[in-house]
């Protein structure tokens, strides 16, 4: 069936060091995007969106692409700080009511 | 403040012995989710109600029940828990004008 994916299931980086993370996504048809992060213990938050009529967008330190003709989705971390240490979902859907779908996460680790 | 609340957040229990995990939202909104975070499966959908006395099943409703009789509050049912029922739950409520998803602080759920 259709499904969300992650190219790598751990991630190590250098505080400072700019963070990549990427998913790849099946369903040609999700229209919706989002990138979550979970801490230790605490539930999924909500970092940054993105629509399919775009390819890009930016937020505080973090920046969404989105290449649809490929169906991949990266979350960049510019910085990257000990905070930013989580696990990183993504999750898409197809406008409206319909359920997310989360992929099963990529743990980043940042290295002071 | 806008939130997500569950409870309780850590409970133990034995096979068979009915138990309840409440979840109310202050953000009225009408989409609300449960799900359930197991190590190498990421976040899966257990039920969801698009509304008052509106419920359908996700992805692994078996063994589960919900109700929705007021906006606010979506309690997760476990008529009879059994082991593989241990997992950490997380209910999640959504604004269907944004697509913004709010997760509460997880309920960890022991079945021994």
């Amino acid at each position: 069936g259709e499904s969300v994916g992650l190219h790598l299931p751990t991630l190590s980086v250098q505080e400072g060091d700019n963070s990549i993370i990427n998913c790849a996504y099946s369903n040609s048809a999700s229209d919706y995007f989002i990138w979550y992060k979970q801490e230790s213990g605490k539930g999924p938050q909500f970092i940054i969106d993105i629509r399919s009529n775009m390819d890009k967008r930016q937020g505080q330190r973090v920046t969404v692409l989105l290449n649809k003709t490929v169906k991949h989705l990266s979350l960049q971390i510019a910085a990257t700080q000990p905070g930013d240490s989580a696990v990183y979902f993504c999750a898409e859907n197809i406008r409206g009511n319909t359920p997310l779908v989360f992929g099963k996460g990529t743990r980043l680790s940042v290295i002071a | 403040e806008a939130q997500v609340t569950q409870n309780p957040r850590y409970l133990i229990t034995v096979t068979g012995k009915k138990l309840t995990v409440t979840c109310s939202q202050n953000m009225n909104h009408e989409y609300m989710s449960w799900y359930r975070q197991d190590p190498g499966l990421g976040l899966r959908q257990i039920y969801y109600s698009m509304n008052v006395e509106v419920t359908d099943k996700g992805d692994v409703p078996e063994g589960y029940k919900v109700s929705r009789k007021e906006k606010r509050n979506f309690p997760l049912i476990l008529e009879s828990p059994s082991p593989n029922q241990t997992s950490l739950y997380f209910c999640a409520s959504r604004d269907t004008n944004t697509d913004t998803q709010y997760f509460g602080p997880g309920t960890r759920l022991t079945v021994l």
